[in-house]
This record gives structure tokens, sequence and C-alpha cells, in this order.
């Protein structure tokens, strides 16, 4: 167990409509990290967040957003969902100095129909 | 940004070595590893940070030419336990950090 949580496990949506993918990092990390893989591809990433305030920015869609809150816990937000969003949305997390390994969460599994 | 793994896919029997690389067009402060199983979320292995190398596991180990932006990965004697898709992972010196195009290892008895 990583300590990183993300729920919900699964979603199952139909294009044009909005998710929310919530991710709770482990206890005393400050850094919450998201990314997108694709079926059989590779992690591609998103956005990191630290200690509330957008850190670094990725390959992330207009479409999407996403924020840290006061208590560290972050929210992923997709909207006008494509069928090219279906993917595993994962959530990592890294200690407090901002930099040094990542712990991932299990992941969300996104499908859009 | 992202950086390039090769090879894509290793087939080893136990016991055999193999090496994947990894390399980066832009500077690094550190580079990471990490394996993920099927359907799993990836687990970190080892970090190697600028100036310094770090080696995580007993059979596992890794290197990182700062100069070059380039890192490998060593698996010795490979175990059934190994199979599964090896990321690095390259941190630049803007906080961005992102993973390589995988290595997809297999190890057959």
């Amino acid at each position: 167990d990583s300590g990183v949580t993300q729920t919900p496990k699964h979603l199952i949506t139909a294009t044009g409509q909005r998710v929310t993918l919530r991710c709770s990092p482990r206890s005393g990390d400050l850094s919450v990290y998201w990314y997108q893989q694709s079926l059989d591809q590779g992690l591609q990433f998103l956005i990191q967040y630290y200690n509330g305030e957008e850190r670094a920015k990725g390959n992330i869609l207009e479409r999407f957003s996403a924020q840290q809150f006061p208590d560290l816990h972050s929210e992923l937000n997709l909207s006008s969902l494509e069928l090219g969003d279906s993917a595993l949305y994962f959530c990592a997390s890294s200690p407090p100095s901002g930099r040094g390994s990542l712990h991932f969460g299990n992941g969300t599994r996104l499908t859009v129909t | 940004q992202q950086p390039v793994q090769s090879p894509q896919a290793v087939i080893l029997r136990e016991g055999e070595d193999a090496v994947i690389n990894c390399s980066s067009s832009k500077a690094l402060y550190s580079v990471h590893w990490y394996r993920q199983k099927h359907g799993e979320a990836p687990v970190f292995l080892m970090i190697l940070l600028k100036g310094g190398e770090q080696k995580g596991h007993e059979k596992i180990s890794a290197s990182f030419n700062e100069k070059k932006q380039q890192s490998s990965l060593y698996l010795t004697a490979s175990q059934l336990s190994y199979s599964g898709t090896y990321f690095c992972g390259t941190e630049n010196t803007g906080n961005q950090f992102y993973f390589g195009t995988g290595t997809s290892l297999t190890v057959i008895p």
C-alpha cells in the first residue's frame, strides 16, 4: 500500500459529460502529480501541485483542470469528455522537499462511451 | 520533454542480465526508475540524483551520466518477478517530471 488514495476506482460515463477524480496524498507529502495512461501506453504527465500551488504543467488539455485543497487532497476535473479520454488516471505524491520518489495511487479507470 | 527508452521490449530467460537505457534532451536534476505490472500502479525502484548514484535493490542497479543526460538500469540474474514494464522518470530543473516511453521486460523460465 503506497498510502496514496484515489477514488473512484472505475468511472463509466458518456461523451460530453464531466467527471471529477479525487486523490489523497501520503501523510506528510506536499506534492501531487497527475498522469494519464492510455491503453498499453506510457505515463503522460498532466500537472503537479505543491502545497496548494500549481508547480508544473505538462500535456494537460484545456478541457481538464485540477486543484489542490488546503488539506492537500487534489481533484482532477475532466469536462466535455471524448472517447479518447478513456484511460487510467494516476495520482502520485512525493515528500515535502518537492523532490523525491513518487508514490502512486491505484488509479482511476475512466471509460467514456 | 519525454525521455526516450530503449529497447522497447526484452525477453529474457531466468538468470540472464538486461540493460535498459533512458535518454533526455533536457538538463536533468534527477532520474527515477519504476516498474509497473499490468493493470497496477507503477512502483518506485530507485532514484539517481545529479552528482550521485543511488542503488535501490540488490540485483537491480542504475547509473546516471549527467553530461549526456542518460541513465541505464541494470538487471542481473533476472527472476520471474522482474517481468513488467520499466519506466524511467526524469525531473528537469523546471520541476516537471516526465516518464519515458517504457520498456516491456518478460522473464521466462
